[in-house]
């Protein structure tokens, strides 16, 4: 059974480019997240979707950033115009409520890199 | 909003040696869980504990959750050098927004 997939794995730009991050869940799992991860701030969730709707997006850290979930099996994460600031590895989470919400079960990430 | 304290930040040991972390709230947890992420990786979901009290094992982990459900604990016996990564608790609030701490780096010399 496949897990979360994330892509890119990598992603380089410089700042003022438009970054698209993207997201399958894994089938069946109803709720969606988008985290982000750096020393500084540790790990903070920016949105959460359940059944394709957002649900919280108070962590969103300003307008530059958007989130979309179009479907239930794709999500994205957009960034624009990007800055070095947001600097980071993005990780996608699902979940099953009906199983067990809260054990999330996480992709692989996207580093990204801002210059 | 609900914050949980996690300690220590980081742990050096020799390998055999235990090593404990700590995950403290100033309220109430209605659960609480515990993930591993290895340098590089991405955290993975190690357990869920619910009930007071509750005790839980997996091999040479040990996790607890405290009696009045305000801290947990995850005990590793006799570490070895695949248990290096950065150990996570994590909880949901009533308005189910999961929080993570900010982790237990482990470092375990050969």
């Amino acid at each position: 059974d496949a897990g979360v997939i994330q892509s890119p794995r990598h992603e380089v730009t410089e700042m003022g480019q438009e970054v698209t991050l993207r997201c399958k869940p894994i089938s069946g799992h109803d709720y969606l997240f988008w985290y982000r991860q750096t020393m500084m701030r540790g790990l903070e969730l920016l949105i959460y979707f359940n059944n394709n709707v957002p649900i919280d997006d108070s962590g969103m850290p300003e307008d530059r950033f958007s989130a979309k979930m179009p479907n239930a099996s794709f999500s994205t994460l957009k960034i624009q115009p990007s800055e070095p600031r947001d600097s980071a590895v993005y990780f996608c989470a699902s979940s099953l409520s009906t199983r067990d919400p809260d054990t999330q079960y996480f992709g692989p990430g996207t580093r990204l890199t801002v210059l | 909003g609900q914050q949980v304290m996690q300690i220590p930040q980081y742990q050096h040991v020799q390998e055999g040696e235990d090593f404990t972390t700590y995950c403290n709230s100033s309220t109430t947890l209605s659960n609480i869980q515990w993930y591993k992420q290895r340098p590089g990786g991405h955290p993975v979901f190690l357990i869920q504990l619910v009930k007071s009290g509750e005790v839980k094992k997996q091999k040479r982990l040990t996790f607890q959750f405290g009696e009045a459900k305000k801290n947990s604990s995850l005990h590793i016996t006799a570490t070895q050098t695949t248990d290096v990564g950065t150990y996570f608790c994590s909880y949901s609030g009533g308005s189910y927004i999961p929080t993570f701490g900010r982790g237990t780096s482990l470092i375990v010399h050969p």
